[in-house]
């Protein structure tokens, strides 16, 4: 059973590109979550998703971000207009159920975004 | 979501007991206690979970007192490759909430 799962794992764009990170969750998990950590500090949430539908955006920026988790492929999360700011590593994870409080995030490896 | 306070860094060597205590004075009722380790450059990896009392598995044992505001991560004869960042999170589950990371316990283990 494959665990998460992020492409690319490193992405350099120019200020004013477009970033695209995809996150494909494990096989059965309907849960997916964004993290984004800066360095040498621990990750912080941005946004939870389940199929279709954005269930908590509290920690997205209100500019230039955007999450989406289509009925078929991949979570994608957009970052438009990149400014260097917004060079750090993001994290998808996935968990197969919610409400529960035994039940586990399963986290990808990242992608390591370079704005220059 | 209730607040953790845990070491900034600590240091042992190979073969000893690392315990890493948390504190979390503010737990909620439905909250559980959970750890994460996150090596460099890799996304943060579940170890354990627990509301009270003690919970092991075959990687740590968690320590939970009567009083839940703290809790504590025990590493029996750690190794190397031990050395990471240990996270304590408190609320009320993975599953629907987004997870709330401090900075975390850098742990580096000597040989």
């Amino acid at each position: 059973n494959a665990g998460v799962m992020q492409n690319p794992r490193h992405l350099v764009r120019r200020r004013g590109q477009e970033a695209r990170l995809r996150c494909s969750p494990m096989k059965g998990h309907s849960h997916v979550y964004w993290y984004r950590q800066l360095p040498e500090e621990g990750l912080k949430f941005m946004v939870y998703l389940q199929k279709e539908n954005i269930i908590d955006e509290s920690g997205m920026p209100k500019e230039r971000f955007s999450a989406e988790f289509p009925k078929e492929g991949p979570s994608i999360l957009r970052i438009q207009q990149v400014v260097r700011g917004d060079s750090a590593a993001y994290f998808c994870a996935s968990s197969p159920t919610s409400g529960s409080g035994t039940d586990t995030q399963y986290f990808g490896p990242g992608t390591r975004l370079t704005v220059l | 979501l209730a607040k953790t306070t845990q070491p900034i860094s600590m240091d042992s060597y190979e073969g000893q007991e690392v315990n890493i205590t948390c504190s979390h004075n503010n737990i909620a009722t439905n909250d559980y206690i959970t750890w994460y380790q996150q090596f460099p450059s890799q996304g943060p990896r579940f170890i354990i979970q627990g509301y009270k009392t003690k919970v092991t598995n075959e990687v740590a044992s968690l320590f939970i007192p009567a009083d839940r505001k703290s809790s504590t991560l025990s590493l029996p004869r750690v190794s190397l490759s031990d050395t990471a960042v240990y996270y304590c999170l408190v609320g009320e589950g993975g599953g629907a909430d987004g997870l709330t990371f401090g900075k975390g316990t850098h742990l580096i283990i000597q040989p």
